[in-house]
């Protein structure tokens, strides 16, 4: 199993530009999050989706939107990036069975609006 | 509204000191409390986590963390920490019946060889 996978590691955006932060699990998890992490902060949940088809929004969704089409596939978009966008976003999966809902990160994409 | 309260944000220890981390959590239902690590450079990955049962959870690593649930804390400890912990940590709950987290504003503790 890769578990979570994210791409890209890195990228650097203009303000204005959009950009999809893609993330994939094969562990055939029903729940995937969103979280964005910044200095001091600890993580904050921009969105997330309990199944296909199905999606909500988290404590910071302003300028994101997600789409879960597939079980193993939750991307994430950003429309006219802003500075304030700058900060390191991690994915995760958990089950859905109650008693396993440990989270699995992904590796993490840091992103610089400039 | 839910929080999780972590009070140390930078802690400092040489090798062999003991390590104690506090988080403290605001909520009355049935909760999941976890604790994960990241190192640096890295993602998160979990440590250890309390669902039910004793209130006296061991980890990997050598790290455990106790439930008190009157204080609403599930504070970390190791005896003995390595120059290889030096990493950030994060208290999360998630609350009976969701599956969202919330997660403290972490701990960085750095262990001096």
């Amino acid at each position: 199993n890769a578990g979570v996978t994210q791409t890209p590691k890195f990228r650097i955006l203009k303000i204005g530009q959009s950009m999809t932060l893609q993330c994939t699990q094969d562990m055939n998890h029903n729940y995937m999050y969103w979280y964005r992490q910044d200095p001091g902060m600890g993580l904050k949940l921009i969105y997330y989706s309990v199944g296909a088809g199905i999606t909500d929004k988290g404590e910071v969704p302003n300028g994101y939107n997600v789409s879960r089409s597939t079980t193993e596939d939750f991307p994430l978009r950003l429309e006219l990036a802003a500075p304030s966008q700058t900060s390191v976003y991690f994915c995760a999966s958990s089950y859905s069975k109650r008693g396993a809902n440990e989270q699995f990160f992904g590796p993490g994409t840091r992103l610089t609006v400039l | 509204a839910q929080s999780v309260s972590q009070h140390n944000h930078h802690v400092i220890l040489s090798e062999a000191a003991s390590l104690e981390l506090g988080c403290n959590y605001s909520y009355g239902g049935t909760v999941n409390l976890f604790w994960y690590v990241q190192y640096p450079g890295q993602h998160l990955q979990l440590l250890l986590k309390y669902f039910s049962g004793d209130p006296l959870v061991k980890g990997i690593k050598g790290f455990e963390a106790e439930f008190i649930k009157s204080k609403f804390s599930f504070n970390l400890r190791k005896p003995s920490v390595q120059w290889s912990d030096t990493a950030e940590y994060f208290c999360a709950v998630s609350t009976s019946g969701t599956y969202k987290y919330i997660f403290g504003t972490g701990t960085r503790l750095k262990v001096l060889a």
